[in-house]
């Protein structure tokens, strides 16, 4: 079974850029033929999805987010990562990595998710 | 890409059913059947209920059921349990291969 985990700095500055990273094991990036997205959570809201690459490489964003967002694989290491430019304290949130798991005809559904990792944007 | 529409709160007493509904538009919900259904209880991962409208992933209880009707899907909760207390969201795949999440729903059981 995939498993999924999230690294990165808890604390970022305003107008900077958040940079996390999702390490994969039980499963390869470069041969599952999965898509794989991040999500993230505000305190105390729900969820909202950021964004999902194609193993291959090909991305798609959320509309309000997609000029700040890449997303990008790491195949050798079996990672994927997340940059979050030009950030305000609305990009504080816990940020989800996450996965189907298995080959959907688009980005359609997560079972597979990391724990999460809380990202807070302050000076 | 606007948000899907849930309920914020639904409640109900242990054994009875219950439902959540999601209403979209045609461009999410109604043209796709690709709505899933996410629990989460507090400071956990979400978790997969349902996908493609009305599949289950393999471990998740048959008291989880889903349905579309239109632009509006629906999760159903049978035979409520005191661990199914938790947050419950909805997604749909949209127009021009995104995805767009509901609010989310706050399931109570008294």
């Amino acid at each position: 079974q995939v498993r999924l985990q999230e690294s990165g700095p808890g604390l970022v500055k305003p107008s900077e850029t958040l940079s996390l990273t999702c390490s994969v094991s039980g499963d390869s990036i470069s041969s599952g033929g999965y898509y794989w997205g991040w999500i993230r959570q505000p305190p105390g809201k729900g969820l909202e999805w950021i964004g999902s690459i194609y193993y291959r490489g090909t991305t798609y964003s959320n509309f309000s987010l997609k000029s700040r967002v890449t997303i990008s694989v790491d195949a050798p290491k079996n990672q994927f990562s997340l940059k979050l430019t030009s950030v305000t304290a609305a990009d504080t949130a816990v940020y989800y990595c996450a996965t189907p798991g298995t080959t959907t005809v688009g980005t359609r559904f997560f079972q597979h998710w990391g724990q999460g990792t809380p990202v807070t944007v302050s000076s | 890409q606007s948000a899907l529409t849930q309920p914020a709160s639904v409640s109900g007493s242990p054994g009875q059913s219950i439902t959540i509904s999601c209403s979209g538009t045609s461009s999410d919900v109604g043209g796709y059947n690709y709505v899933s259904w996410y629990q989460q209880h507090p400071d956990k991962a979400p978790r997969l209920l349902i996908y493609d409208v009305s599949k289950r992933p393999a471990g998740v209880s048959n008291r989880f059921s889903g349905t579309k009707s239109g632009n509006t899907a629906s999760l159903t909760i049978s035979g409520l349990q005191a661990e199914d207390e938790a947050d419950y969201y909805c997604c749909s795949f949209a127009t021009s291969i995104t995805l767009v999440l509901g609010g989310g729903t706050k399931v109570t059981v008294l």
